[in-house]
């Protein structure tokens, strides 16, 4: 099984709301990703957890807070997003920062369809 | 920087007919290339991942090939359930597990 579950699916919320998005995985994986798609774009990356640690912040703006609380569970919490945030989000998982290739795989959630008003 | 390039942008195919879609990549040190499928609204779903050039994998009426240059993913006798976004994507060594995608090739398939 190479499930990774988001919730919510939609999310409209406006440019003063505070929301977060829920991604969980029970794969044993160490790794968790928060990604960013527009519309015919591909994934840009946000942020990367490893062993409940942040190892990759892309410079993303402060409005979106990651939290990992435990090694199943990530959050990406939102405050004050502006229209062009709007977008496709999506959690993906993998094994870990490991040696060993196949553990590199990275699987993906559905994603979270946000529109920001 | 590492860079992904996929063409051509979309495919249009009849039912049965086969073809290829390329995937150009530059990266320093290649520790991994994967292919994706992506359904509109919906995330990536793995299909692939290739490690060292000669390499091949297949699945169904998938197979994915690897160079030192770039990727083919093939598809023999399409249907239309096989109509999606492709992604390939590309991770360097040392790069904390980050994958760098190329934009993507639609593929749409005629009954």
């Amino acid at each position: 099984d190479t499930e990774v579950t988001q919730t919510p699916k939609h999310l409209v919320m406006g440019m003063t709301n505070k929301k977060s998005l829920k991604c969980e995985q029970h794969m044993g994986h160490r790794a968790m990703y928060w990604y960013k798609q527009k519309a015919k774009k591909p994934p840009e990356l946000m942020f990367v957890y490893s062993y409940e640690k942040l190892s990759i912040n892309e410079s993303v703006p402060s409005r979106f807070s990651p939290e990992c609380p435990n090694s199943s569970l990530l959050n990406l919490h939102l405050h004050a997003l502006q229209p062009e945030d709007s977008a496709l989000y999506l959690c993906a998982s993998s094994q870990g920062r490991a040696r060993a290739l196949a553990k590199n795989i990275q699987y993906f959630g559905a994603g979270t369809r946000l529109s920001v008003l | 920087e590492d860079q992904v390039t996929q063409s051509p942008e979309a495919l249009r195919l009849q039912e049965g007919e086969s073809s290829s879609l390329n995937c150009s990549y530059t990266v320093s040190g290649l520790r991994g290339l994967f292919w994706y499928r992506q359904d509109p609204g919906k995330g990536p779903e793995f299909l692939f991942t290739l490690y060292s050039a000669g390499e091949e994998k297949e699945k169904e009426r998938l197979k994915a090939t690897l160079t030192k240059k770039e990727s083919f993913l093939h598809i023999t006798a399409p249907k239309p359930e096989d109509s999606a976004t492709y992604l390939c994507a590309v991770q360097a060594p040392g790069a904390n597990s980050k994958l760098t995608f190329g934009k993507g090739i639609t593929l749409s398939v005629r009954p």
